[in-house]
């Protein structure tokens, strides 16, 4: 069965802090996503991690993927308020054709 | 580049009506599109998949009697819900996916529709 699990699922955190979503994933793949979804919104695009030992940065976020240990990080540097919103990871399991999401996890990052 | 749209955004409609979808790719080709379910503070579920010209491809559980899904040209999918009930409400996004897009590995995203039936 092909699974995508996200933890934690809600995370509340002072800004300045720092953190970790993890997602681990249930069969081999090397295509992995990260978006980012507001309150009422679609979803945006934040990394694309095609590769064992990725890594990507943009601003606070730092995302990496490790194939062989079916996992990937979302981490966060310093949080800020901007940040809060509902982060999903999703895996690419059969070359293109289907994305299978992660449950989300809930960011508040408090003043 | 890589734009998808969608409309309407939002959309009410009664009980036992039809409500038709529509998902554009702006600026590419999509020979894939892909069509999601959200219910509130839950995850995307994927409900289909549809080529350009042949028919979708639905996922174990969604009845696709009720959820129409064409892909008639490279640019346009539409999703209609037919006979839609309460329990059809729920925030509906496309993607896309096209070789003459930014990369062959990411699906774009449209804005969503949101769906309430009364």
């Amino acid at each position: 069965e092909l699974k995508v699990e996200q933890n934690p699922l809600f995370l509340s955190m002072q800004e300045g802090k720092n953190y970790t979503i993890y997602c681990n994933y249930s069969t081999t793949s090397d295509r992995l996503y990260w978006y980012r979804q507001d309150p009422g919104k679609s979803l945006e695009s934040l990394f694309v991690l095609l590769s064992n030992g990725a890594v990507k940065q943009e601003g606070r976020l730092m995302a990496s993927l490790d194939t062989k240990a079916r996992l990937s990080t979302l981490h966060i540097t310093a949080a800020v308020h901007d940040l809060s919103a509902t982060y999903f990871c999703a895996v690419d399991f059969d070359a293109g054709n289907m994305l299978t999401f992660g449950g989300g996890t809930r960011l508040m990052v408090k003043p | 580049g890589a734009v998808v749209s969608q409309h309407p955004s939002w959309v009410i409609c009664k009980s036992g009506t039809s409500v038709k979808i529509e998902c554009r790719s702006l600026d590419f080709q999509a020979t894939t599109m892909f069509w999601y379910r959200q219910f509130p503070k839950q995850s995307l579920m994927l409900m289909a998949t549809s080529n350009e010209g042949s028919k979708a491809t639905y996922e174990q559980g969604v009845e696709k009697d009720k959820f129409l899904i064409n892909h008639a040209s490279l640019t346009l999918s539409t999703l209609t819900v037919t006979s839609a009930h309460p329990e059809d409400s729920s925030f509906y996004i496309c993607s896309a996916r096209g070789t003459t897009s930014g990369s062959i590995y990411e699906q774009y995203f449209g804005p969503g529709t949101r769906l309430t039936v009364t």
